[in-house]
């Protein structure tokens, strides 16, 4: 069974500064990752996905992540951060389980951007 | 290209009441999702569809939960007796068939059980 542990409910940073939203997966065979973001009262919106071609992955928005097999890791960045970015962010594995492929969440991390 | 549709945005009933939730998929995609969504939670998947049969439903609460896609399209999520546990947002997703393939999310229905 698979499962994402998402380190950090809750992250500060102030505008411009460096963004790092840290995930650490769980999966039995080589994953499929992704991380999407929610903002209030909305569903949620694929930023960027791993699906075993390049370990840097670039999303929208100016985020990336690296996939790091030796540390079962995909942490997200963003050199810059920027107002528009305050939401909350979920990384999420895709991985069999009987005849389905499912997805798994993480719990999420609010991202909070300071003037 | 027309997002995930879902109706309606929010939803009010009292506790032991029945509800029904409606999702129009991206047209041509073929994999259809139920989450549920606790305040606070990531979602968690109830059921999946691929066209019209059900792939897996292991986490649905069958006593209370009912879903169908009756001709391969869109699909209602039921909820028939309401619990104050049941308060939480019920997404619907969609994607193509096939591996790594992204799902697309819609707004979702927050219910709320007095």
């Amino acid at each position: 069974a698979q499962s994402v542990t998402q380190l950090g409910s809750h992250v500060s940073v102030s505008e411009g500064a460096l963004v790092l939203l840290r995930c650490n997966y769980s999966s039995s065979v080589p994953p499929y990752l992704f991380w999407y973001v929610q903002y209030p009262n909305q569903g949620l919106q694929l930023l960027l996905k791993y699906t075993s071609a390049a370990t840097l992955v670039k999303g929208i928005n100016g985020f990336e992540a690296e996939f790091k097999k030796s540390e079962t890791s995909f942490h997200l960045t963003k050199p810059s951060a920027h107002m528009s970015d305050a939401a909350e962010y979920f990384c999420a594995v895709s991985a069999r389980s009987g005849s389905a492929r499912q997805l798994t969440f993480g719990s999420g991390t609010q991202l909070t951007v300071l003037p | 290209e027309a997002g995930v549709a879902q109706s309606p945005r929010y939803k009010i009933i009292e506790k032991r009441q029945s509800v029904a939730f409606w999702c129009n998929p991206i047209s041509g995609h073929a994999t259809l999702y139920w989450y549920q969504q606790i305040l606070g939670q990531g979602p968690k998947l109830l059921i999946q569809f691929q066209n019209n049969g059900v792939v897996d439903d292991s986490q649905l609460p069958k006593d209370r939960f009912s879903a169908e896609r009756l001709k391969g399209v869109d699909s209602t999520l039921k909820i028939q007796p309401a619990k104050l546990e049941d308060s939480a947002v019920y997404l619907c997703a969609s994607s193509v068939t096939g591996e790594g393939q992204p799902q697309h999310f819609g707004d979702g229905t927050r219910l709320s059980i007095l």
